[in-house]
């Protein structure tokens, strides 16, 4: 069964302070790996996509990073800000079966960015 | 438009009563998407339209759960007789043809089933 784990279910960090989240899974046969941002009360933004041969993307001060091999993802936040407060997404794709129910979600990482 | 939008934002009713969701896709956009995200869970699919091809309605939990979408663009999701389990926030999506495309969200409509 395609599965994405993600931890730490939630995070609290300082402002300033850089973080990472982790993102493990399951899904065969691999096509593509994307973090989401969805803020409070919105829908989920994308921030990076990775494919089997990449093993880091930045956006900004976001940075992803992919190991195929052991199938885990990170995503790294430099500098936080507090606008980086939301739920990073993992969200993984099989190869393109002709259905988009071969998306697979995790169910996210709280972060906080306090003062 | 500038983006998904949806409608209602948020959507309080009694348990049993049918709802009507909206979705305005972004214009250009051929696929559309729908999931549902309960809390403390992943987005869960629920249904996808390409074009004039028939949707992957496999995400759909149960018989009660309808959508559709008139003239390539608007869709409507409707869930009859509502149930407390149906209580979520309903996202839907668009993208480009292709699903490995960049999918493009809504802000979602929260519903509550009393």
């Amino acid at each position: 069964k395609n599965q994405v784990e993600q931890s730490p279910q939630s995070l609290i960090i300082l402002e300033g302070k850089n973080c990472t989240l982790q993102c493990n899974y399951t899904v065969s046969p691999f096509s593509n790996l994307r973090w989401y941002k969805q803020d409070t009360g919105r829908g989920p933004v994308s921030l990076t996509i990775m494919t089997f041969s990449e093993n880091t993307k930045s956006n900004g001060r976001y940075t992803a990073t992919l190991d195929a091999d052991t199938k885990q993802s990170s995503l790294h936040i430099t500098a936080s800000q507090l606008s980086d407060s939301a739920s990073y997404i993992c969200v993984v794709s099989a190869s393109n079966t002709g259905t988009a129910s071969k998306l697979t979600f995790g169910t996210g990482t709280r972060l906080q960015v306090t003062l | 438009g500038a983006g998904v939008s949806q409608s209602p934002s948020n959507k309080v009713t009694e348990k049993g009563k049918d709802v009507e969701l909206r979705c305005d896709p972004i214009s250009g956009h051929t696929a559309l998407y729908w999931y549902r995200q309960s809390l403390g869970q992943g987005l869960e699919f629920l249904i996808y339209f390409q074009g004039n091809s028939a949707p992957d309605k496999s995400g759909l939990p149960s018989d009660r759960f309808s959508a559709e979408r008139t003239g390539g663009s608007v869709s409507t999701l409707t869930i009859q007789r509502t149930q407390q389990e149906d209580s979520a926030v309903y996202l839907c999506a668009s993208s480009l043809a292709g699903k490995s495309n960049e999918q493009f969200f809504g802000p979602g409509t929260r519903l509550t089933v009393l």
